[in-house]
């Protein structure tokens, strides 16, 4: 079945550091979206990326999909304590009966 | 107020009982879902239910039945509880089901533990 990698799986960064998770499909997507879970906390919506080559910024998150849309990225310039937490990508091939497929997450820890 | 709400938020529970979690949304989303999360915080969808129609049923074992009274609602009954079922449950809805496009919005989860 369709599956979605995202590595790593953990990374400790310092505060100020930039920080990159990676996600793979091994289908083409239809689209992808990011989420954010704070421990404790439930998963939250950051961005959707629709678009071959697509790039979006929020503030010090940058997201890209990739030009086949097969993988795609989240980047964080220079850390801070707030954005630790476990990031999602989930992915969609946009057929009917399927679901978002969730990879298993790159949880972030920063330390001050 | 809340946009997807569920009940309880902890449930300890002896193995071999048989629990339910619910769930409301009131975003007039047509869409809800179920997910496990482990202890190692995969998300795996479990069940989804369109217009109070299920669509998806992943490979979850019987104990676990879903039922939509209306689209504003999805509850999650489990039998016979087992250790291994301990973990998080959300609930979760989104507008249209097969778009490709929709943002899905979690509930707070609730966090089962099976003794």
């Amino acid at each position: 079945g369709q599956q979605v990698m995202q590595i790593p799986q953990y990374q400790h960064v310092q505060e100020g550091e930039d920080f990159t998770t990676y996600c793979n499909s091994s289908t083409t997507l239809s689209n992808i979206q990011w989420y954010k879970q704070r421990p404790g906390g439930h998963p939250v919506f950051l961005i959707q990326l629709v678009k071959s080559g697509e790039v979006k910024k929020q503030k010090r998150l940058t997201f890209q999909f990739g030009e086949a849309k097969k993988n795609s990225s989240l980047h964080i310039t220079a850390t801070q304590t707030t954005d630790v937490g476990t990031y999602f990508c989930a992915g969609n091939r946009n057929q009917a009966g399927t679901a978002l497929i969730f990879g298993k997450g790159t949880t972030l820890s920063v330390s001050s | 107020d809340t946009a997807v709400s569920q009940t309880p938020k902890y449930l300890v529970t002896q193995m071999g009982n048989d629990k339910s979690i619910k769930c409301e949304q009131n975003l007039g989303h047509d869409t809800m879902y179920w997910y496990k999360q482990d202890s190692k915080k995969f998300l795996k969808i479990m069940f989804s239910y369109n217009n109070k129609e299920l669509i998806i049923n992943e490979t979850v074992p019987n104990r676990f039945s879903p039922k939509s009274p209306d689209k504003a609602h999805l509850n999650l009954h489990i039998n016979s509880l087992e250790l291994g079922d301990s973990a998080v449950y959300f609930c979760a809805s989104s507008a249209r089901q097969g778009t490709g496009l929709e943002t899905q919005y979690f509930g707070p989860g609730t966090r089962l533990l099976v003794l």
